[in-house]
């Protein structure tokens, strides 16, 4: 198992810019999630999905959108990008067992500059 | 409301000595705990977890963490630390509706001297 894939690893932008941050899991995880991190502040919940075809927001959503059209593969857009949002993005899954959520996997994480 | 309190940003050990990194939590129900490690320009990579099976939990790399409610504390330790353990450790409690969200700690950054 590959596990949690992302791409790209590194990424630079010029303000106003849109991109597409993929994330990929070879677990059949049911659940995924977006968190990025910022220094001093850990990971914050950006979007989160329970399975194909539903996502919700999370604690800092603002500036991004999510959709999950397979179990596999959950993307990140940004439609406008502001320099607010330079940070690292990271990708995670997990599964569900006896009505639980159990540990969350994360990907290697997209180091995202927005100048 | 549940949240995390890694009660030191920076800790510094011999090799060789335990390590000791303190968590305390605070939750309106029996929680779900983590202890993440994260590497210099890497991902997150879990250690350990508490699901109320056991109050002693052992993790990866020679690491525990005991869960006392009494306390609301869930610290990490290590008997004897090793360079590769230098990293950033984050203290999660897991929010246990429909969102599943991760509540980080700020993390504690390790330092093992030689």
């Amino acid at each position: 198992n590959a596990g949690v894939t992302q791409t790209p690893k590194f990424q630079v932008l010029k303000t106003g810019q849109s991109m597409t941050l993929q994330c990929a899991q070879d677990m059949n995880h049911e659940y995924m999630s977006w968190y990025r991190q910022d220094p001093g502040m850990g990971l914050r919940l950006i979007h989160y999905s329970v399975g194909a075809g539903i996502t919700d927001q999370g604690e800092v959503p603002n500036g991004y959108n999510v959709s999950r059209s397979t179990t596999e593969d959950f993307p990140l857009r940004l439609l406008s990008a502001a320099p607010s949002q330079t940070s690292v993005y990271f990708c995670a899954s997990s599964y569900s067992r006896a009505g639980g959520w159990y540990e969350q996997y994360f990907g290697p994480g997209t180091r995202l500059t927005v100048t | 409301a549940q949240s995390v309190t890694q009660l030191d940003s920076h800790v510094s050990v011999s090799e060789g000595t335990p390590v000791l990194l303190r968590c305390n939590y605070s939750s309106s129900y029996s929680p779900s705990l983590f202890w993440y490690v994260q590497h210099p320009n890497k991902g997150l990579q879990l250690l350990l977890k508490y699901t109320s099976a056991a109050t002693l939990v052992k993790g990866i790399n020679g690491f525990e963490a005991e869960f006392k409610k009494s306390e609301t504390s869930f610290h990490l330790t290590k008997p004897s630390a090793h360079m590769s353990d230098a990293a950033e450790y984050f203290c999660v409690v897991s929010k246990m509706d429909s969102s599943y969200k991760l509540i980080f700690g700020s993390g504690t950054r390790l330092l093992v001297r030689p």
